[in-house]
Order: structure tokens, then C-alpha cells, then sequence
């Protein structure tokens, strides 16, 4: 398997635009997670889903942020309209029960 | 929610030395992952161990959950061992996990 597969891996976008990132999970899992990584807050989850489904979005900063699960083997995050406080590095996480294994992440600069 | 506090934050190494890293954490919890985060910033699988000890290569690692803390132990540590080193854990239901800040590790020549 070629592992959670992210894209893009950088992103440079202006301050008011729109951002969407994409997410491969590994075939076969079945939860899928969100992590944003800061220098300020390190690591955090955003939101995760199970079976396509929502779970928990508790982690989502504003509404400005929104992610979706359409099948199983795809899941997007966007930002509209993007802040330069949003820069950061986000993860895509999936699993099948315990472990979890993360994408190489996409490094987003807002300008 | 729950806490995960690793030590220590900081380690400077000299090629070949052993080194032991601690993760501790403030509830049961029924997952427990160690991540390498290389220099290019990927995150990668060191051990899944919500319990007990495993072992790979000149990595061990040890969880005692009744006591709430787990250990990542570094063998004859080369160049390529640095990085920060995450632990993450997650109770309950989804596998959701919690990371602590890391160890920031330097092996030196």
C-alpha cells in the first residue's frame, strides 16, 4: 500500500482565498483524522471520522474551517477564507481500529 | 482532556550513546503510539503499545498503563535517530490521539 496520501504537500495562498486539502487513507481503514501542527500548539486534532461519518469536530477553530469524507477512500479540508494564522502543517491520519498512520502532510503558508 | 507530558524536551547525544525517553500521561487510556518526526517532518511509526514492552532493531519501548507512563529506549543512537519524538495516546472509543510536545533529539559525530 502506498500509505495516506496528502496534496498537495505545499501550498502558498493569499489571505482571503480559499484552500482545500486532500486526503487519501490507506484502503481497507476506516476512520480518518485530521491534525494541524504548530510551532505554538504542536500537534492537534481536528476532526476525525468513522465510516464517512463526522465523529468529532470539536477541534475545528472556526467556522471557517470545514472537512468532508464523501467515500471511503477520499476526504477533504477547507479553509474559506484562508488567515495568515492558518499556516501550519496538516496531517491526514487513518486507521483501521488502533494504530494510526499519517500522510507526509501539507505545509500551508498563508501570505 | 487528557495530558501527555514527555522528557525530557531536549537531548544532545553523541554517536553510539544509549538514551531513554519518557512519556507520561494523566488517564487510562487504551492506545499508545511513539512517532518520529524526521527532518523533513514526516511522522513515522515507531511502536503501537498501549502496554507491555516490543522491540525493533535498537528500539524497545515499555508501557506500564496502571501507572500511566511509557518509555522509549535508544540503542547505540546514530545521525539519522535525530528528530522529535512524539509520544500519542487515546482512550475510549475512535482512536483519536493526543500528542505530547515531543523530544527534540540531536546525535552528534
Amino acid at each position: 500500500d502506498a500509505g495516506v496520501i496528502q496534496s498537495p504537500r505545499h501550498e502558498v495562498t493569499e489571505m482571503g482565498q480559499e484552500v482545500t486539502l486532500r486526503c487519501k487513507p490507506i484502503s481497507g481503514h476506516n476512520s480518518l483524522f485530521w491534525y494541524r501542527q504548530t510551532m505554538m500548539r504542536g500537534l492537534e486534532l481536528l476532526i476525525y471520522f468513522n465510516n464517512n461519518v463526522p465523529i468529532d469536530d470539536s477541534g475545528m477553530p472556526e467556522d471557517r474551517f470545514s472537512a468532508k469524507m464523501p467515500n471511503a477512500s477520499f476526504s477533504t479540508l477547507k479553509i474559506q477564507p484562508s488567515e495568515p494564522r492558518d499556516s501550519a502543517v496538516y496531517f491526514c491520519a487513518s486507521s483501521w481500529g488502533t494504530e494510526a498512520f499519517f500522510g507526509q502532510g501539507t505545509r500551508l503558508t498563508v501570505v | 482532556g487528557i495530558q501527555v507530558e514527555q522528557s525530557p524536551p531536549d537531548l544532545i547525544l553523541q554517536e553510539g550513546a544509549n538514551s531513554t525517553l519518557r512519556c507520561n500521561f494523566s488517564d487510562s487510556v487504551n492506545n499508545l503510539q511513539w512517532f518520529h518526526q524526521n527532518p523533513w517532518g514526516q511522522l513515522i511509526n515507531l511502536f503501537y503499545i498501549p502496554s507491555g514492552t516490543k522491540q525493533n532493531g535498537r528500539l524497545s519501548a515499555t508501557t506500564v498503563a496502571t501507572e500511566r507512563y511509557s518509555l522509549l529506549y535508544i540503542s547505540s543512537s546514530q545521525t539519522t535517530d535525530s528528530g522529535v519524538y512524539f509520544c500519542a495516546v487515546g482512550r475510549g472509543g475512535g482512536n483519536k490521539l493526543t500528542f505530547g510536545t515531543g523530544t527534540q533529539l540531536k546525535v552528534e559525530l
